[in-house]
């Protein structure tokens, strides 16, 4: 069974970092693409970022380029974003999500709130 | 590429037939032939889960009564008749043009 779950998540002041961490099972995590997709409460839902089964390939949404960085460890089976420069507008659930083209598995998901 | 949904609320009395609309900005046909436009649906605190894939093609443990039909910028998720547990908010999603990958605003459903 494909599992994703995300952690990491919690409360941070403005301007400050966050590292969210997905752990992926049930499937060959090294042979597939893998994203961040964020959800700000009451919302609707925002590609994040994209990174290549190698980690060779990577983009990022405009509105956090420069300020967050996806990368992954295929031995760890592991997906990770580094948020940096957090803002107010960050906050969001973040999910870790299989395939660009597909979408086909999302994790739970893990909340971010940036606030003093 | 913008996606567009309508309607943004839909309220639909049990056991009717439901409708939403989604249209790009341009056309999703990609380089291979495919057409990379992809529904979820959100039920209340749950995360997304893929109903339609590629414009028409139903998930494994999706009931038949939802379907999805479209081509080049106009595409529609139908459900047949609206059962009580498909309340919620329904995307389209386009991986044709990317970066960046684009949803649609999203269309709660609701009953009447």
């Amino acid at each position: 069974e494909v599992q994703l779950v995300e952690s990491g998540g919690g409360l941070v002041q403005p301007g400050g970092s966050l590292r969210l961490s997905c752990a992926a099972s049930g499937f060959t995590f090294s042979s597939y693409e893998m994203n961040w997709v964020r959800q700000a409460p009451g919302k609707g839902l925002e590609w994040v970022s994209y990174i290549s089964s190698s980690g060779s390939s990577i983009y990022y949404a405009d509105s956090v380029k420069g300020r967050f960085t996806i990368s992954r460890d295929n031995a760890k089976n592991s997906l990770y974003l580094q948020m940096s420069s957090l803002r107010a507008e960050d906050t969001a659930v973040y999910y870790c999500v299989r395939d660009p083209y597909y979408f086909d598995y999302w994790g739970q998901g893990t909340l971010v709130t940036v606030s003093s | 590429v913008v996606m567009t949904q309508s309607p943004l609320s839909l309220p639909v009395t049990l056991g009717q037939p439901a409708s939403i609309s989604c249209r790009s900005s341009q056309s999703l046909v990609y380089s291979d032939g495919n057409t990379y436009l992809n529904w979820f649906q959100q039920r209340p605190g749950q995360s997304p889960r893929r109903l339609i894939y590629k414009v028409s093609n139903r998930d494994s443990g999706v009931p038949d009564r939802f379907s999805g039909s479209g081509s080049g910028t106009d595409f529609t998720l139908k459900i047949s008749r609206v059962e009580a547990e498909d309340v919620g908010i329904y995307y389209c999603v386009q991986a044709t043009h990317w970066p960046p990958i684009t949803f649609g605003q999203g269309t709660r459903l609701e009953i009447k």
